[in-house]
């Protein structure tokens, strides 16, 4: 199984700040890999696809890139509603993994 | 848009076979080549993928749970199942189902308990 990390495993920001997470594949997974946002009680949403593609819908301050084994995810500007549990996901190789997830709140 | 409901028992007794199904709405299991995937959240932890079908009846379990895990689909009922057997207390979770690679669409989940 390809193995996925993620940090950090959670952090505080303040409203306005730029926020960054990295996840990183245990083999080459290409660009196979989407992040999503998972808020207290809720099922996942997806946010980003093919590591950099915006889902429909998804706020602008949301990004993504890397490529091979190494990823980034970007919140530009950090909103309250932004608080939530991040997590990336690879979907090169079967079984399909998860990262373990970063949990973002405010300062 | 396509939605996607999970149901079943949310309570279920060792070694018994825990059985969800999630119905489609919005459009339809057999179309646009999606495969449709389980993913279960142990309480309090991260994401675990389960497996996933094809409309066809293809399908794909994770190792982790392959020899406990069956998965059907009722394209006359629009909606796909999962039986997971010998279920234990470390089966209870909560249980999604989601659509294809992308997982861009989820059902709101059901939670599972595995108790006597």
């Amino acid at each position: 199984d390809i193995q996925m990390t993620q940090s950090p495993s959670s952090l505080s920001a303040s409203v306005g700040d730029r926020v960054t997470i990295t996840c990183q594949a245990s083999q080459d997974i290409s660009n196979y890999l989407n992040w999503y946002q998972q808020k207290p009680g809720k099922a996942p949403k997806l946010l980003i696809y093919d590591a950099s593609n915006l889902e429909t819908g998804v706020p602008s301050r949301f990004s993504g890139s890397g490529s091979g084994t190494d990823f980034t995810f970007t919140i530009s500007t950090l909103q309250p509603e932004d608080i939530a549990t991040y997590y990336c996901q690879q979907y090169d190789n079967l079984p399909f993994t998860f990262g373990p997830g970063t949990k973002v709140d405010i300062k | 848009q396509v939605q996607l409901q999970e149901s079943g028992p949310g309570l279920v007794k060792p070694s018994q076979t825990l059985s969800l199904t999630c119905t489609v709405s919005g459009g339809s299991v057999s179309s646009g080549g999606f495969y449709w995937s389980w993913i279960r959240q142990h309480p309090g932890k991260g994401l675990e993928w389960i497996g996933y079908i094809y409309y066809s009846g293809n399908t794909y379990y994770n190792p982790s749970l392959k020899s406990r895990v069956t998965m059907s689909v009722d394209t006359s009922k629009n909606h796909f199942s999962l039986k997971l057997s010998s279920v234990t207390a470390a089966d209870t979770a909560v249980y999604y189902c989601a659509r294809d690679y992308r997982m861009d669409v989820w059902g709101q989940g059901t939670t599972v308990t595995v108790s006597s």
